[in-house]
């Protein structure tokens, strides 16, 4: 199975600094057609995930673009730039290119 | 808007079967793929399966032969079904959309115990 390494586990911020999360592949994430299946996803407190960032780097509705993500074959990036309080919680990145699909362990994301 | 329900027991005895159904508002089943997955207590997320729009399915192999995910079109619902748990199966299970797993349910938490 592909293994996602996301550091940091967890990043204590100051509401308006940047944060950044590493997520690196086992295996490069490029399918055969040429699309990564790279998303990035967040769960706040007492709620569902929910999707920031699919195909690298294409923000969802309605996701700020404080929300930048990055990266291509093994190593990806997800930067939030001016922190602010709903962006605490819990942020994974998940690869939907290798059966079975795989989330990495999560980066908690919290106020220092 | 697309809406997504879980719904189930909460607590399973070991060995016997675990049965949840997924609710759809907003959305037909028969487009797009449709997906279950687990969060275990800490943070650790697994992806379970999808069923998709033609009713073709794909497992986890770490699930191996337990797992099944069936669904009524009639109904606007899927449904998972994991047999034989243990413990380790105490989770709270979601259902998504997927490609990419744009819309959740709200997640429902199941317990494996005596």
């Amino acid at each position: 199975d592909v293994v996602l390494t996301q550091t940091p586990v967890s990043l204590s911020v100051t509401l308006g600094d940047q944060a950044s999360i590493s997520c690196r592949s086992s295996q490069s994430l490029e399918y055969s057609d040429g699309y990564t299946y790279l998303e990035w996803y967040l769960q706040k407190p007492g709620q569902s995930p929910q999707l920031l960032i699919y195909g690298v780097s294409n923000r969802f509705s309605g996701v700020p673009d404080r929300f930048i993500g990055s990266g291509s074959g093994t190593d990806f990036t997800l930067k939030i730039s001016r922190v602010e309080p709903e962006d605490l919680g819990v942020y994974y990145c998940f690869q939907a290119t290798h059966d079975p699909y795989t989330f990495g362990a999560g980066t908690k994301l919290e106020l220092k | 808007e697309v809406q997504l329900q879980e719904s189930g027991p909460g607590l399973v005895k070991p060995s016997q079967s675990l049965s949840l159904t997924c609710s759809v508002t907003g959305y037909s089943i028969t487009s797009n793929y449709w997906g279950w997955i687990r969060k275990f207590p800490g943070n650790k997320m697994e992806w379970m399966g999808y069923i998709s729009y033609s009713g073709s399915t794909s497992y986890n192999p770490s699930l191996k032969s337990r797992i099944s995910i069936t669904r009524d079109t009639s109904k606007n619902q899927f449904f998972l079904q994991l047999n034989s748990v243990t413990t380790e199966d105490t989770a709270t299970y979601y259902c998504a959309r997927f490609g990419p797993l744009d819309y959740w349910g709200q997640g429902v938490m199941v317990t494996v115990s005596s």
